[in-house]
């Protein structure tokens, strides 16, 4: 089955530490989005990728970096200089960058204890 | 700025119709977008519209759109309990490129 995964699910972190978060997709999508979400707030979004190899800055890319060695995957890198890190954070995808429908995995909720 | 808004809280009752309403900023948006989102899970596409439509029907779910007043839609028919989630308003803006600006959210409750 097509489609796009997050793991973990639920991710703890020590203050101080950075934490990778996965996203792999099947669906031979060229672009990939990470956005996070808070209670009461709309989808932020954090870095895209339009192709592989390329990324861009979002909405609110400080304390955070992202790769794209493959088409496939888009893990996100949540550094120490993050301040607030807490978060659900979602992946997305789309055939692409101008394309209408994005495909969102299940998520990975951060505590940072 | 763009912006896109939508009240918080919708209850209804099972059977009863819904609607989830919203206002956005930018009146140069191509394309608006209706995503459902179940506790602890990531967001599903329900339908979208394109912004030269006034209205779009998929089995249960109507959306209208008033452009003139910036103002979209989504109506539940018969509402049930599985349609408990949280539904994201989201527009395309074209200022900007392709950015996707979504709203909070309405949590929909659906009593039995």
């Amino acid at each position: 089955d097509g489609g796009i995964t997050q793991s973990p699910k639920y991710l703890f972190r020590k203050e101080g530490q950075n934490v990778t978060l996965s996203c792999e997709q099947n669906l031979n999508h060229d672009a990939m989005y990470w956005y996070r979400q808070d209670p009461g707030q709309g989808l932020r979004l954090i870095y895209y990728s339009q192709i592989v190899n390329d990324f861009q800055k979002g909405d609110i890319a400080e304390g955070y970096s992202v790769s794209r060695e493959k088409k496939e995957s888009f893990p996100l890198t949540v550094t120490s200089a993050q301040k607030n890190p807490t978060a659900f954070y979602l992946c997305a995808s789309s055939m692409e960058l101008q394309n209408t429908e994005a495909f969102f995995g299940q998520g990975t909720r951060l505590t940072v204890v | 700025g763009e912006d896109v808004e939508q009240s918080l809280f919708l209850s209804v009752r099972e059977g009863d119709s819904s609607v989830i309403n919203c206002t956005y900023t930018d009146s140069s948006s191509t394309y608006l977008y209706w995503y459902k989102q179940e506790p602890g899970a990531g967001l599903q596409l329900l339908t979208y519209i394109f912004s030269n439509m006034d209205m779009k029907q998929d089995q249960r779910l109507t959306v209208l759109l008033n452009k003139k007043d910036k103002h979209l839609s989504l109506r539940i028919a018969d509402t049930q309990t599985g349609d408990s989630a949280i539904y994201f308003c989201a527009e395309r803006a074209n200022t900007g490129g392709f950015k996707t600006i979504f709203g909070a959210g309405t949590r929909l409750f659906v009593k039995a």
